[in-house]
């Protein structure tokens, strides 16, 4: 089975523009978070999404958005990119089975470099 | 609010011999525990998870040790392999299922396997 698929695997930007990164779940998983790694904050959760809804939320300013359609695939944009926005972009997905938790595997991650 | 904490940034050993990774947790309401194995530029690999109600959880060489009472736990790799040199990452998330499911990280232990 295929694992998470994330594209582009690297992206430059300059300041003030905006970016959408596009992820692929596992085949028949229907929960895609998405997490931001930097080397001073570690590794922070953005949002997760569930049946195109997003149900969870982290602690980021509103330029960070997400989405997820309905096979499951999620898109997440920046806008208004700043230079703090430079990071690793990972997606996970999981199976989301009611009343269990189940466990989320990682993309190979988007390189964001934001100039 | 570091929730999660590895006290150890990096960790040497010798091949064949134990490697003992440490994870702190603050959060009574982590249920789920995972490990995670990662090399730069790429996504984190799961290794091992552990849910509250066990104790102890083993899968070959890997073997994950929960204390709830002291909100610590501990990944132990026998016998460590050169191939184990990572950073391993310590995640915590609370709730199941319609929940929704948000991993909190700790900082990452750079584990180095000497021949």
């Amino acid at each position: 089975k295929a694992g998470v698929t994330q594209t582009p695997r690297y992206l430059i930007k300059t300041r003030g523009q905006q970016v959408t990164l596009s992820c692929s779940p596992i085949s028949g998983h229907r929960s895609v978070s998405w997490y931001q790694q930097t080397p001073g904050q570690g590794l922070q959760f953005l949002f997760e999404y569930f049946s195109e809804t997003q149900r969870n939320k982290g602690n980021f300013p509103g330029r960070f958005s997400g989405r997820q359609f309905s096979n499951s695939r999620s898109e997440m944009n920046v806008s208004t990119l700043e230079l703090g926005d430079s990071a690793l972009y990972l997606c996970a997905s999981s199976l989301a089975r009611q009343l269990t938790t189940d466990t989320q595997y990682f993309g190979p991650g988007t390189r964001l470099t934001v100039l | 609010d570091q929730q999660v904490k590895q006290n150890s940034p990096s960790l040497s050993v010798q091949e064949g011999r134990i490697s003992i990774l440490n994870c702190d947790y603050t959060n009574s309401m982590f249920d789920y525990f995972l490990w995670y194995k990662k090399y730069p530029a790429e996504g984190p690999t799961f290794l091992i998870s552990i849910s509250s109600i066990k104790d102890k959880n083993e899968d070959g060489r890997f073997t994950v040790f929960l204390n709830k009472s002291a909100k610590h736990l501990s990944l132990h790799i026998v016998p460590s392999q050169p191939g184990d040199s990572a950073v391993y990452f310590c995640a915590a998330s609370a709730g199941r299922g319609t929940s929704g499911s948000r991993l909190t990280f700790g900082e990452g232990t750079q584990l180095t396997v000497n021949p």
